[in-house]
């Protein structure tokens, strides 16, 4: 059965530190997909990355990394130099197959980041 | 991405009332979703918006319960009936266009029952 683990519920960092974002996941399948959303107080789910199963180069974007590593089943988020404007919850979600959209969530992690 | 938008933002209900939320895409989409996240949870797939048939439900979640059109490939309604205190959540539309793999986020109805 598929699974998304976030073991960390909340983080609080002040800011310009560095923080990573875990996320651990379980799949039977050769086919997946990973992604990261951040949910901002105000509601809605930004989409910041998706990732497939056969592609485990890491990705970098301003001050977003990620990190895919299938030999230990893991995709984590890591935000160089955080602002408060990074304060939200993240998701990480896995999709089996192609095609399927069917997402799992991982139950997120609450980031808080003080001036 | 495509621009989502939902109706009503958040709304204050009475137990034992109904609630249409709406989903509004600005492009031709295949796929339509909804969600629901009770406070402080994740998010929970309720159905799959299906153009011009029933929606797909999931495990726990009934079409009596939560009612949903899709007359056509930009709109979905989801129904929240017969509310009690225990539906208060962000309800979540999402779309996935063919070959993406990804869906995208409308800003959530906030409901709250009394």
């Amino acid at each position: 059965a598929q699974k998304v683990t976030q073991a960390q519920t909340e983080i609080s960092v002040v800011e310009k530190e560095d923080v990573t974002l875990d996320c651990v996941y379980e799949t039977r399948d050769t086919t997946y997909y990973l992604f990261w959303y951040k949910q901002p107080p105000s509601g809605e789910l930004v989409f910041l990355i998706r990732r497939n199963s056969f592609d485990e180069q890491n990705e970098i974007s301003g001050r977003y990394s990620w990190n895919f590593q299938k030999s230990t089943s893991s995709f984590n988020f890591t935000i160089t130099a955080s602002q408060v404007v990074d304060s939200a919850v993240y998701f990480c979600a896995l999709s089996e197959g192609w095609g399927t959209y069917k997402y799992i969530f991982g139950t997120g992690t609450r980031l808080k980041v003080l001036a | 991405s495509a621009v989502i938008s939902q109706k009503p933002s958040r709304d204050i209900c009475q137990r034992g009332t109904s609630l249409t939320i709406q989903c509004q895409v600005d492009s031709q989409v295949t796929m339509m979703f909804w969600y629901r996240q009770q406070p402080g949870q994740s998010l929970t797939l309720i159905a799959t918006a299906n153009q011009g048939s029933e929606a797909t439900y999931e495990s726990g979640f009934v079409i009596d319960k939560f009612p949903i059109s899709r007359p056509n490939l930009t709109f979905s309604t989801l129904t929240v009936s017969n509310m009690s205190p225990e539906d208060s959540s962000i309800y979540l539309c999402s779309v996935g266009a063919q070959g993406e793999e990804t869906q995208y986020f409308g800003p959530g109805t906030r409901l709250l029952v009394l």
